[in-house]
């Protein structure tokens, strides 16, 4: 069974840390993807990967950074949390060709900021 | 806004009715996808439909598309305790950005 894993189902950070999120996906794919899921906003894209070190933002980067330095592992890094980065993260991965299409995603991480 | 946005915000049905959601959308797309999402969960992805393609069956899903109003359903039939999630909408535009609706909270009343 195809599988995205995230190191964790929940955290809770205080403000200033710097935070690790972990995804680790078994599928061989690509392009790997992180977005933060907020109530009544749908989610939104934070940034994306295609290729190992290789890193695109997405439409709300800032406070983020990312580090790819295997295909199978794509790092969300939170560099001083806040408050505002409370949310649910997800992560996801596809296949090459067709980036978009029929996205796989981990269970997701709720990440509180205290 | 949201390019994709769904409708209603909730839903709540009789187990074995049939379950149907609107999404919106407000450019031109290269396609369209449902996606449904347990509670506290990841994404599943349910279906994908094609702009020039107008129905899609798999299983209990049918989804249409109406790209003259800029419009997508899914309807599940038979509805199932286990159908209980909230559904989502994405649409991929023709800059190749994937754009996702607010979604639909689905409940299936025993």
């Amino acid at each position: 069974d195809v599988k995205v894993t995230q190191s964790s189902r929940y955290l809770v950070k205080r403000t200033g840390e710097k935070v690790f999120l972990e995804c680790v996906q078994d599928m061989d794919h690509e392009n790997m993807f992180w977005y933060r899921q907020d109530p009544g906003l749908g989610l939104r894209l934070i940034y994306f990967s295609y290729d190992v070190k290789m890193k695109e933002k997405g439409d709300i980067p800032e406070g983020y950074s990312v580090s790819r330095e295997k295909k199978e592992r794509f790092s969300l890094i939170l560099e001083s949390a806040s408050t505002n980065q409370t949310s649910m993260y997800l992560c996801a991965s596809s296949s090459s060709g067709q980036p978009n299409e029929k996205l796989f995603f981990g269970s997701g991480t709720q990440l509180s900021v205290l | 806004s949201q390019q994709g946005e769904e409708d209603p915000q909730a839903l709540s049905i009789q187990e074995g009715e049939n379950a149907t959601m609107n999404c919106s959308y407000k450019t031109s797309i290269n396609n369209l996808q449902w996606y449904r999402q347990n509670s506290g969960r990841g994404l599943v992805h349910l279906i994908l439909i094609r702009s020039n393609e107008r129905e899609k069956h798999s299983g209990r899903l049918r989804v249409t598309l109406d790209t003259s109003k800029k419009s997508s359903s899914l309807l599940i039939t038979a509805s199932r305790a286990a159908d209980t999630a909230s559904y989502f909408c994405a649409t991929e535009d023709s800059n190749y950005q994937l754009i996702w609706g607010a979604g639909t909270k689905l409940i299936i009343k025993p």
